[in-house]
């Protein structure tokens, strides 16, 4: 059983397209995460949610918005897609309480934008 | 920002032969994390360092946290083929702040 699935694996659209990659967990974790992993391989973190709230909005074109209908799931939908937006997107999610904790990370979604 | 600085960026070595990846930070790090992300895989965790001087082996691999928890290392004895792949460490913090990464090629 996935600890941590997303969807779709891969995702090829055109420039100006808007899309969505759902996350979900069943690992019973309260914080999400998601990162984005350049074609040099350099993970970012982008989002994180704790308990549904937002916890970290790094430094993220405002075309992204993450939302986390429940604890269990956080989805990422991106407007007017630019190449730039390339990359692989990894969704991750942790434990609670006195931390730190190790991350569980999604398969991850290779995004293609042409 | 936090910045963790990983070296090399690339290590290829014949299978048998030892293999090193250092972390470096110009601040002192609340704790380590290392993990390995096979080819067209996802990030898996390794391992956590926490205490100063801290050294914690898993079968071949040896990770050490120095003294100052300034920097970390992750040595693999006797390397494998199953070993290839790239090896990060992060700080783990309200999020991960992951250094480069080393990817590891393995050649038998």
């Amino acid at each position: 059983d996935t600890a941590v699935s997303q969807t779709p694996k891969y995702l090829v659209t055109q420039m100006g397209n808007d899309k969505s990659i759902k996350c979900e967990q069943n690992l019973g974790h309260d914080t999400m995460y998601w990162y984005k992993q350049d074609s040099k391989k350099f993970l970012k973190i982008m989002f994180s949610y704790n308990n549904k709230e937002l916890i970290i909005n790094e430094t993220v074109p405002n075309r992204f918005s993450p939302k986390s209908p429940d604890k269990a799931h956080l989805n990422l939908h991106i407007n007017s897609l630019e190449l730039g937006d390339s990359a692989v997107y990894f969704c991750a999610s942790s434990g609670q309480g006195v931390g730190p904790y190790e991350q569980y990370f999604g398969p991850g979604t290779r995004l293609t934008v042409t | 920002g936090q910045q963790v600085m990983q070296i090399p960026q690339y290590q290829h070595v014949q299978e048998g032969e030892d293999f090193t990846t250092y972390c470096n930070s110009s601040t002192t790090l609340s704790n380590i994390q290392w993990y390995k992300q096979r080819p067209g895989g996802h990030p898996v965790f390794l391992i956590q360092l926490v205490k100063s001087g801290e050294v914690k082996k898993q079968k071949r691999l040896t990770f050490q946290f120095g003294e100052a928890k300034k920097n970390s290392s992750l040595h693999i004895t006797a390397t494998q083929t199953t070993d290839v792949g790239t090896y990060f460490c992060a700080e783990a913090g309200t999020a991960l702040i992951f250094g480069k990464g080393t990817t590891l090629s393995v050649s038998s």
